[in-house]
């Protein structure tokens, strides 16, 4: 089972520059989330997706747009890229409310 | 709102030795409460989730948790490290949501 899948694994981008991060789920899950990880901060929700056609802002949404394409897929996409956004980004589906997540490998992102 | 504080930003134990990672939130509801293990270059993986049924919780790899609501405790322990323990250890609250709180990590290392 391929779970959650993540791509790209590493971008390098210029300030300014835009990119999607892409994210597909074969679980059949209902909920879907893109947090990001830094460095003696956890992991902070910057959006996630109760269910298909529902998008909801999270704890650190500045900056991002995202788009619950079907079922399997949710994109996170950064139309100008800063240096403050130089992260690991992570994408997590789950079954329902409360149900444990279930993570992709993550894309290192780095803006210079 | 729900927080989540662990203790300790790392700990080294030595090979066979207990280990004691504490987490500790803030909630007036009983929470869903989920302890994560992250490997190098990879997702978090769930290593166990309180919901209520009992207190004592047992999860993968010989790690279990207690549930201690007069000190909104939810402390993870291993009675004898393996050297496969090294890794960042994450706790995470919901509580009527769809959004998971995640602590700031705990980096374990074990000493041969």
């Amino acid at each position: 089972n391929a779970g959650v899948t993540q791509t790209p694994k590493f971008q390098v981008l210029k300030t300014g520059q835009s990119m999607t991060l892409q994210c597909a789920q074969d679980m059949n899950h209902n909920s879907m989330y893109w947090y990001r990880q830094d460095p003696g901060m956890g992991l902070r929700l910057i959006y996630y997706s109760a269910s298909e056609g529902t998008t909801d802002k999270g704890e650190v949404p500045n900056g991002y747009n995202v788009s619950r394409l079907n079922k399997r897929e949710f994109s996170l996409r950064l139309e100008s890229a800063a240096p403050s956004q130089t992260s690991v980004y992570f994408c997590a589906s789950s079954e329902s409310q409360g149900s444990p997540l279930h993570f992709g490998n993550g894309t290192r992102l780095t803006v210079t | 709102a729900q927080s989540v504080t662990q203790l300790g930003s790392h700990v080294s134990v030595s090979e066979g030795a207990l280990v004691l990672l504490r987490c500790n939130y803030s909630s007036s509801v009983p929470p869903y409460l989920f302890w994560y293990v992250q490997y190098p270059n990879q997702g978090l993986q769930l290593l166990l989730k309180y919901t209520s049924a009992a207190t004592l919780v047992k999860g993968i790899n010989g790690f279990e948790a207690e549930f201690k609501k007069s000190e909104t405790s939810f402390h993870l322990t291993k009675p004898s490290a393996h050297m496969s323990d090294a890794a960042e250890y994450f706790c995470a609250v919901s509580v009527d949501d769809y959004k998971l709180s995640f602590g700031a990590g705990t980096t374990v290392t074990v000493r041969a």
